[in-house]
């Protein structure tokens, strides 16, 4: 199947900074990625939907100023968590699907984010 | 209501065993439907897509009742491995994927 890349995998910060997670496809191009944020044994949620060339659709509840999305190209988006809290420590996963329609989601590796 | 609801176990069943879970959504819009499993802090990968007709892949069956707004997955002679987490997916309208909270599954030799 197609290769969505995350990195990095885990990062450990410091309260009040920011960190950049990238999402790239490797072997297709994706005019749209997804961003989902999971906590400890509870489901992902999506917190956001990428667009190449254009702003980020964000999910109810989902502070855009603090999660920043570029998606500058066809295969890279960027997600960057504007000074961190604790309580943003979570997994951070993002998929890209190959075309449009209702195809196969492809995952990222996902990052583990810990703010401390 | 949340969108998509599951039962989020855990199920506990010994090796061999025959175990179904259940999952609903709200959406009578929602396009297509999917079932993932999601290993202990990785991501989750794509078990198998679920089709009006029903679909089977070797010991797991999934099948689709639009009217009941529900979908099932089957898991027939179950084996260690598949310990994991069962992730309901629906597609919403703009390719939106959502997500179920999962459901924990763990067989027992």
């Amino acid at each position: 199947g197609a290769v969505v890349s995350q990195h990095p995998s885990w990062v450990i910060c410091k309260s009040g900074t920011s960190v950049k997670i990238e999402c790239r496809s490797l072997d297709f191009q994706a005019t749209t990625m997804f961003w989902y944020r999971q906590f400890p044994k509870q489901s992902l949620m999506l917190m956001a939907t990428s667009n190449e060339g254009s702003k980020a659709t964000y999910e109810q509840g989902v502070e855009k100023d603090k999660f920043l999305i570029n998606h500058a190209s066809l295969t890279l988006s960027t997600l960057t968590v504007t000074s961190a809290h604790p309580e943003d420590s979570s997994f951070y996963i993002c998929s890209a699907r190959v075309g449009a329609g209702n195809t196969e989601a492809f995952f990222g590796q996902g990052t583990r984010l810990t703010v401390v | 209501r949340k969108e998509v609801e599951q039962d989020p176990g855990p199920f506990n069943v010994p090796e061999g065993a025959t175990v179904a879970f259940n999952c609903t959504y709200s959406n009578s819009a929602s396009q297509s439907f999917f079932w993932y499993r999601q290993d202990c802090r990785k991501e989750p990968k794509l078990l198998m897509s679920v089709y009006s007709s029903g679909n089977e892949d070797g010991r797991f069956t999934a099948q689709l009742n639009r009217a009941s707004q529900y979908i099932s997955l089957l898991i027939r002679d179950s084996k260690l491995s598949d310990s994991a987490t069962y992730l309901c997916v629906v597609n919403k309208e703009a390719s939106k994927i959502i997500f179920g909270s999962g459901t924990r599954l763990s067989i027992r030799p």
